[in-house]
């Protein structure tokens, strides 16, 4: 078993759906990152949370450590936002531990 | 101010040969992580440098290894190719081991 969990693995929307994708991990962490991988292979740092919940723009994160779970929401989703979600979690070592990742695929 | 940079961005090497990829870090930042990333998979860790010292580990083996350069770039190197190193190598920096990892582009390495 992965110690990072993500789901769903694909997922497909039509653009202006609200869109969840969850992360649940098994080890002790110091932080939780949701990153964003375009095709060609670029990561860009979505948020890095530790408690509670964050906002940027159309996007929301939230975690809640006591289940050892994340959500990662996008509101207004738009054929833009079509990408690789990526969930990793920073053990005590500060080793991070990625997901395999949710292939979004936002349609027109 | 430039950001994560990684050369070169494509390679092709045949089983058995060894390979060099280059990280330079964002402006400021003192610390290198390399990663595995196979199609379809999300990111392996396979070391941190640090004050040019290799500060930690995931499971790789010896083949790999590493330097990081007093102007705090990085070298990756791998040894004896297999097919199965073909993969997308991703270098991230940060100014300490604790702090927010910014990603380069990646190379893309094909192992023939």
């Amino acid at each position: 078993k992965n110690e990072v969990e993500q789901s769903p693995q694909n997922l497909t929307a039509q653009e202006g759906e609200f869109i969840t994708i969850n992360c649940s991990y098994s080890v002790g962490i110091s932080a939780l990152h949701w990153l964003q991988q375009h095709p060609g292979g670029g990561i860009v740092s979505l948020f890095m949370l530790s408690s509670g919940k964050k906002k940027h723009g159309r996007l929301i994160a939230t975690i809640n450590i006591q289940e050892k779970h994340s959500s990662l929401h996008i509101t207004a989703s738009h054929p833009r936002d079509s990408a690789v979600y990526i969930c990793a979690v920073k053990d005590y070592t500060d080793k991070l531990i990625f997901g395999t990742g949710t292939r979004l695929q936002v349609f027109p | 101010d430039a950001g994560v940079t990684q050369s070169p961005t494509h390679l092709i090497k045949t089983r058995g040969q060894q390979v060099t990829l280059r990280c330079s870090p964002k402006s400021g930042h003192d610390t290198v992580s390399w990663y595995q990333q196979a199609l379809g998979q999300g990111p392996q860790f396979i070391f941190q440098y640090y004050e040019e010292e290799e500060r930690q580990r995931g499971n790789f083996p010896d083949r790999f290894s590493g330097h990081q350069f007093p102007n705090y770039s990085s070298e990756l190197n791998v040894n004896a190719l297999l097919l199965g190193d073909s993969a997308l190598y991703l270098c991230a920096s940060s100014f300490g081991p604790k702090e927010t990892q910014y990603f380069g582009p990646g190379t893309r390495l094909l192992v023939l």
